[in-house]
């Protein structure tokens, strides 16, 4: 089983659509979460870090649920932009490599 | 520099050839790490120093890949006899410290890769 598991997709949504990406981790000592996004050919960049207590910014929205493993980013008001594949990303603790997710790839259509 | 610099940012090379991959991190920055991405999948994990040692180095597929850092700034990552299995883009990433709260606040920042085609 892989540590950090997501649908790859792809999701074909309209432009202004809700759309929900879900993640789920295999290792329950993990303590830090994060949203990637990447672009096609470039490099991973830091979308949002997730907190328990779930976090918005903007139209995104992330939420950790520690007992289910699980981790969700939902994003309101789709726009074109908004195309890429999102990475799910987790660390197991202070001092250790961040564990990446294949991806969910994610194409906004008008 | 202003962010993570890699080099080359395209590299072809013969089977069975050696090649070096530099990164040279934001300045400051104490931890360095190396990943490998594929087409379709996420970046995996190689290797990650705390200064100038490896910290952890258990992502290496095998001995032909060795990195260093010796003096905890730029990084090489070494590639003996390469295979066409060993095609990928190779990204370097940095952080401020891996002991310190700003990799569970700010993950890492990346370069730009090195695409690796070996032919």
């Amino acid at each position: 089983r892989k540590e950090v598991e997501q649908d790859p997709g792809p999701f074909n949504v309209p432009e202004g659509a809700t759309v929900a990406f879900n993640c789920t981790y295999s290792n329950s000592a993990s303590q830090s979460f994060f949203w990637y996004r990447q672009d096609c050919r470039k490099e991973p960049k830091l979308l949002m870090s997730v907190y328990s207590s779930g976090n918005e910014d903007g139209r995104f929205t992330a939420q950790l649920n520690r007992a289910s493993q699980y981790i969700s980013l939902l994003i309101r008001d789709s726009k074109l932009s908004d195309s890429a594949t999102y990475l799910c990303v987790v660390n197991k603790g202070y001092g250790n490599k961040l564990v990446f997710g294949a991806g969910t790839i994610l194409r906004v259509k008008s | 520099g202003a962010g993570v610099s890699q080099t080359p940012s395209n590299k072809v090379t013969e089977k069975g050839k050696y090649v070096e991959l530099r990164c040279d991190p934001i300045s400051g920055h104490t931890a360095l790490y190396w990943y490998r991405q594929s087409l379709g999948q996420g970046p995996e994990f190689l290797i990650y120093f705390q200064g100038t040692g490896a910290a952890d180095d258990s992502g290496l597929p095998n001995d032909r890949f060795f990195a260093v850092r010796p003096e905890g700034s730029v990084s090489t990552l070494k590639i003996q006899r390469t295979e066409r299995g060993d095609s990928a883009v190779y990204l370097c990433a940095s952080s401020l410290s891996s002991r310190d709260r700003a990799i569970s606040d700010y993950g890492y920042t990346f370069g730009s890769g090195t695409r690796l085609t070996v032919v």
